[in-house]
């Protein structure tokens, strides 16, 4: 299984932008790179995901360092209702979808 | 189209009883996913399904764990002589084999308790 490794936990200001690191050395050429956030008492909800290059959308970034064995969740402005458990994941062929134990964000107003 | 449906949404059972969870995905997703969660841990996958063949099962997984999805729409998953140990929340998901759209949408989640 592809493993990904993110800190516990971490604080940002409302209004401020967030970067969220992960670190998947072991990542293969075909793997993509997956975040989905959890709020509470809900099911983990898709963010953005990419293979290569950089990525953009309506609720995050993504920014993938050149060798892959790194990516970051960039959230531009931090809002209360971003406060939530964020999971970096790797896909495989086998399309499976591993989930670590991801970074618990508080945002502190 | 409202999204994944799961139920029921919480479950209340003695230890040694059955209980059999339900899952709804979104009609044009083929792929199907159950996932356990317990406290402060991420989802832990358990099995997958494409249309109606379960491809994927994890290893652990006790034998008293049993998914079906009969016609390729969708899933139940049946805990058989359930334990303690098998409280958890039981997260479904799916997904479309469109190149580019392999992403899953979860349910809201089956909550177990066994007493």
């Amino acid at each position: 299984d592809a493993k990904t490794t993110q800190p516990n936990s971490m604080e940002s200001n409302e209004e401020e932008p967030v970067h969220l690191p992960c670190n998947h050395s072991t990542i293969s050429g075909t793997d993509y790179i997956h975040w989905y956030r959890q709020l509470p008492s809900q099911g983990p909800e898709y963010v953005i995901h990419g293979l290569t290059s950089n990525v953009n959308n309506r609720m995050a970034s993504l920014a993938i360092a050149e060798d892959r064995k790194s990516s970051t969740l960039i959230l531009h402005r931090a809002t209360l209702r971003d406060a939530a458990v964020y999971y970096c994941i790797l896909r495989d062929t086998g399309n499976q979808f591993y989930f670590g134990t991801g970074t618990s964000l508080t945002v502190i107003p | 189209d409202t999204g994944v449906s799961q139920d029921p949404r919480h479950k209340i059972t003695k230890r040694g009883q059955n209980v059999t969870f339900r899952c709804d995905p979104i009609s044009e997703h083929n792929r199907l996913y159950w996932y356990r969660q317990t406290l402060g841990q991420g989802p832990e996958f358990l099995t997958y399904f494409q249309n109606e063949a379960q491809l994927e099962k994890s290893r652990l997984l006790s034998d008293r764990f049993s998914a079906e999805r009969p016609k390729g729409s969708f899933s139940t998953l049946e805990i058989q002589r359930t334990e303690q140990g098998d409280s958890a929340m039981y997260l479904c998901a799916s997904s479309s084999q469109a190149p580019g759209a392999n992403v899953l949408t979860f349910g809201a989640g089956s909550r177990l308790t066994v007493l």
